[in-house]
């Protein structure tokens, strides 16, 4: 039943490896997003993608790749992580017309 | 950098009192949201004004949006120990592309 999932919830990895964190979101919205929330609860969006498509790229290092393989899955793939990368990520989905976004829990990430 | 500024960054009251947060922004806005976050978990929508609206009331919740000082405010009456959380204003810019969030007020509701 629950509306946007993503896994895993907690992630603790060594610098330099590569991680990915999987959402999905059965609501029937066309645009999905992901956020990072810092240490001091700050959000900032990285990316999103409408019906597949990429529409922001948010000045994010190349080392994370989303991928949406279809408007209900958006995935997200880190590469050589580094310390900074430490955060929550929160996974979120709406529909077009202006209505609230729907969050995920959360994956937080610490590398250590 | 944050379009929304949030006052106070936390606050603490009395079971029973108001709380009472404001929210500032910068740019023209389609809308203004507000979330609310409990310790550990995600961001629950709580309301939506669109800024051809001046006030939205939702149960406890009063909103209202002065699109001239580009400012909004969230009111929590008869406040619950359940109310404790963080609590953001987010703005969906004039593209709708994307909600840009508050630095958030911490809210702490003692029993």
């Amino acid at each position: 039943d629950t509306a946007v999932s993503q896994t895993p919830k907690y992630l603790v990895t060594q610098m330099g490896n590569d991680k990915s964190i999987k959402c999905e979101q059965n609501l029937g919205h066309d645009t999905m997003y992901w956020y990072k929330q810092d240490s001091k609860k700050f959000l900032k969006i990285m990316f999103s993608y409408n019906n597949k498509e990429l529409i922001i790229n948010e000045t994010v290092p190349n080392r994370f790749s989303p991928k949406s393989p279809d408007k209900a899955h958006l995935n997200l793939h880190i590469n050589s992580l580094e310390l900074g990368d430490s955060a929550v990520y929160f996974c979120a989905s709406s529909s077009s017309g202006g209505t609230g976004y729907t969050f995920g829990s959360g994956t937080r990430l610490t590398v250590v | 950098s944050q379009q929304g500024e949030e006052d106070p960054q936390a606050l603490s009251i009395q079971e029973g009192e108001n709380a009472t947060m404001n929210c500032s922004y910068k740019t023209s806005i389609n809308n203004l949201q507000w979330y609310r976050q409990n310790s550990g978990r995600g961001l629950v929508h709580l309301i939506l004004i669109r800024s051809n609206e001046r006030e939205k009331h939702s149960g406890r919740l009063r909103v209202t949006l002065d699109t001239s000082k580009k400012s909004s405010s969230l009111l929590i009456t008869a406040s619950r120990a359940a109310d404790t959380a963080s609590y953001f204003c987010a703005t969906d810019d004039a593209a709708g592309n994307k909600l840009t969030f508050g630095g958030g007020t911490r809210v702490l509701v003692k029993p």
